[in-house]
């Protein structure tokens, strides 16, 4: 159980467009989600928490314009990096959480590479 | 604000040996401190966790310890194997918010 998967795995674009990356619980109802960026050889920094139905909570320094989240349902949480440009090339993680206990389910991550 | 610091960076073993990572927190209301193996290109998957109401806990060659006065909590890894070779994170958070605070990694390579 609490399985956790995000679409797609990796994504390459050109500077200037917009990316959507999809979190998605698959066996349990996750009440939040949050949204992790990895860079290279370095820890996991939260971007944001969102609650199903309600506005993300963004973490400071992290710009809300240019990282929309949406947590429309209780099992899908999107996050879309608009006008993105080559320093966003990260490794996106997501997690979820059904509230019990802080337990944290993570997804396998999506790799955004921007030209 | 809320921190943690992980020790060593970097640890090299040899097969069969123990593998102890160490972290402190900074926040005396953290209550919940789980421990991630993350392997390249993938994400983080949970090992052990451990709440405050609790001294210590063991799952099999993996154990974790707390001590709350000091406020640093361990990994011991026993017996490791080549495939124990990975990135650990500690992480530390409290009920009201939910939100992991994450140490800073350790690279563990088990040499067979």
């Amino acid at each position: 159980g609490a399985v956790v998967s995000q679409h797609p795995s990796w994504v390459i674009c050109k500077s200037g467009t917009s990316v959507k990356i999809e979190c998605r619980s698959l066996d349990f109802q996750a009440t939040t989600m949050f949204w992790y960026r990895q860079f290279p050889k370095q820890s996991l920094m939260l971007m944001a928490t969102s609650n199903e139905g309600s506005k993300a909570t963004y973490e400071q320094g992290v710009e809300k314009d240019k990282f929309l989240i949406n947590h429309a349902s209780l099992t899908l949480s999107t996050l879309t990096v608009t006008s993105a440009h080559p320093e966003d090339s990260s490794f996106y993680i997501c997690s979820a959480s059904s509230g019990s206990y802080n337990e944290q389910f993570f997804g396998p991550g999506t790799r955004l590479t921007v030209l | 604000g809320e921190n943690v610091e992980q020790h060593p960076s970097t640890l090299s073993v040899q097969e069969g040996d123990s593998a102890v990572i160490k972290c402190t927190y900074s926040d005396s209301a953290s209550n919940y401190f789980p421990w991630y193996k993350q392997e390249l290109g993938k994400g983080p998957q949970l090992i052990i966790d451990i709440r405050s109401n609790v001294g210590e806990k063991k799952d099999q060659r993996i154990a974790v310890t707390l001590n709350k006065t000091a406020k640093h909590f361990s990994l011991h890894i026993t017996e490791t194997q080549p495939e124990d070779s990975a990135v650990y994170f500690c992480a530390a958070s409290k009920s009201n918010t939910g939100k992991l605070i994450f140490g800073q990694g350790t690279t563990l390579q088990v040499k067979p």
